[in-house]
């Protein structure tokens, strides 16, 4: 039972312009939240995080909102800029658990 | 600051033979981790240690072993390697609980024939 998901694999925007990445989440535990970057040939890169007593953190071009009533995140890049584009992976975690990654949303920014 | 260092970078084996993946981190963090990635499956666990000494099994932990040798260093071990295991894996460190942001090499990619 996966118990984060990332419904879309991929996703076009055009530079400049809002990207939005979503998760959905099942576990009712998990109360913190991540999201991750990941160029190929590298490592995932820790991008920003929210915890469940939160429902907004920001982070210069990015936002990272949270709905518990819906099990919701997601991640806001604006302005979008060719450099964004990545594979982004959503985590979360139960207190000092292990993470739980989603399986990831391609981005291309189109300049 | 080399952050979390994993060699080889590649490796191609044949099916039963055996390889130890290395991860070293230098940034003094108590937990430490090993994932696969394989195409649509995202990032899966397939052991950690929380701190020196102590090792457990994540989601996939079948056909591998591993070795917390001291609190830098986490290795993973394939006794009998199989094609199923072809994959690009990943080590990673955190500190002050597994939940916290973790630290991840740049991965391993093996190829197993």
């Amino acid at each position: 039972d996966q118990q984060v998901k990332q419904n879309s694999p991929s996703l076009s925007v055009q530079e400049g312009r809002i990207s939005i990445l979503n998760c959905d989440y099942t576990n009712s535990m998990f109360d913190y939240f991540l999201w991750y970057k990941k160029y190929p040939a590298e490592g995932p890169t820790f991008l920003i995080s929210i915890s469940s007593i939160k429902d907004k953190n920001e982070d210069g071009r990015f936002t990272v909102f949270l709905n518990k009533s819906a099990k919701h995140l997601s991640l806001h890049i604006v302005p979008s800029q060719p450099g964004d584009s990545a594979v982004y992976f959503c985590a979360a975690s139960e207190r000092n658990t292990p993470l739980v990654f989603g399986k990831g949303t391609r981005l291309s920014v189109i300049a | 600051n080399a952050g979390v260092t994993q060699t080889p970078k590649f490796q191609v084996l044949k099916t039963g033979q055996s390889m130890t993946l290395q991860c070293a981190q230098d940034m003094n963090h108590n937990s430490m981790y090993w994932y696969r990635q394989d195409p649509g499956m995202g990032l899966r666990l397939i052991y950690y240690s929380a701190s020196e000494g102590t090792t457990d099994k994540g989601e996939v932990p079948n056909g591998y072993n591993v070795s917390r040798l001291n609190k830098r260093e986490f290795s993973l071990r394939l006794e009998s390697a199989a094609p199923s295991q072809t994959s690009v894996y990943f080590c990673a460190s955190s500190d002050a609980g597994m939940d916290q942001p973790q630290h991840f090499g740049d991965g391993t990619r093996l190829s197993i024939l």
